[in-house]
């Protein structure tokens, strides 16, 4: 049972390239969430997923995209990245029952030059 | 709207001494609360969690935090720091309303424990 995994650890980007990050959980969990974390602001939503098919905007939505084609799978895309999305972004998931608690990734190291 | 605001962004203490660290939550409703510790360049653990149940929660590793409505505060402790303790400390939030479970972070607290 791994848990919540991310995919991958590192990367650096040039501005205006793009990239796909891959999130995976194998607990059957119905939502998922990306997360980015930056310097004294804490974690800050960007999209979420309350099942297979479905998306949404979280708090900073703007420059990403979103996919969640299978129920294990939510993808996370930057199509033209910017300095401004250097950051650490950690994925979660959990489940629509009881204590609402989310499980986290160990998360994506992203520099933007 | 669902808020938390944490009161220290640094807080250092010996070993061997108590830790408190504060937090102060907003919500329109009787929230769920959670404290989260990430250990540097880890990912982040569930402390402890309180939904409702039990005003006064235990978590791992010594940890507990108290539910006061009355206050609307959060704050977690620990009777006696150890050096593992040395982490970023998270209170945060839970929002029901958008049908997702979304979170909503404090800004965190830097915890040093000296020898």
């Amino acid at each position: 049972n791994a848990g919540v995994t991310q995919t991958p650890k590192f990367r650096v980007l040039k501005t205006g390239q793009s990239m796909t990050l891959l999130c995976a959980q194998d607990m059957n969990h119905e939502y998922m969430y990306w997360y980015r974390q930056d310097p004294g602001m804490g974690l800050r939503l960007i999209h979420y997923s309350v099942g297979e098919g479905t998306t949404a905007k979280g708090e900073v939505p703007d420059g990403y995209n979103v996919s969640r084609l299978k129920k294990q799978n939510f993808l996370l895309g930057l199509e033209s990245a910017a300095p401004s999305q250097t950051s650490v972004y950690f994925c979660a998931s959990g489940t629509s029952m009881g204590t609402y608690e989310q499980y986290f990734g160990p998360g994506t190291r992203l520099t933007v030059t | 709207a669902q808020s938390v605001t944490q009161l220290d962004s640094h807080v250092s203490v010996s070993e061997g001494t108590p830790v408190l660290l504060r937090c102060n939550y907003s919500s329109s409703y009787s929230p769920s609360l959670f404290w989260y510790v990430q250990h540097p360049n880890k990912g982040l653990q569930l402390l402890l969690k309180y939904t409702s149940a039990a005003t006064l929660v235990k978590g791992i590793n010594g940890f507990e935090a108290e539910f006061k409505k009355s206050e609307t505060s959060f704050h977690l402790t620990k009777p006696s720091a150890h050096m593992s303790d040395a982490a970023e400390y998270f209170c945060v939030v839970s929002d029901r309303l958008t049908g997702a479970n979304n979170l909503f972070f404090g800004t965190g607290t830097r915890l040093t424990v000296i020898p």
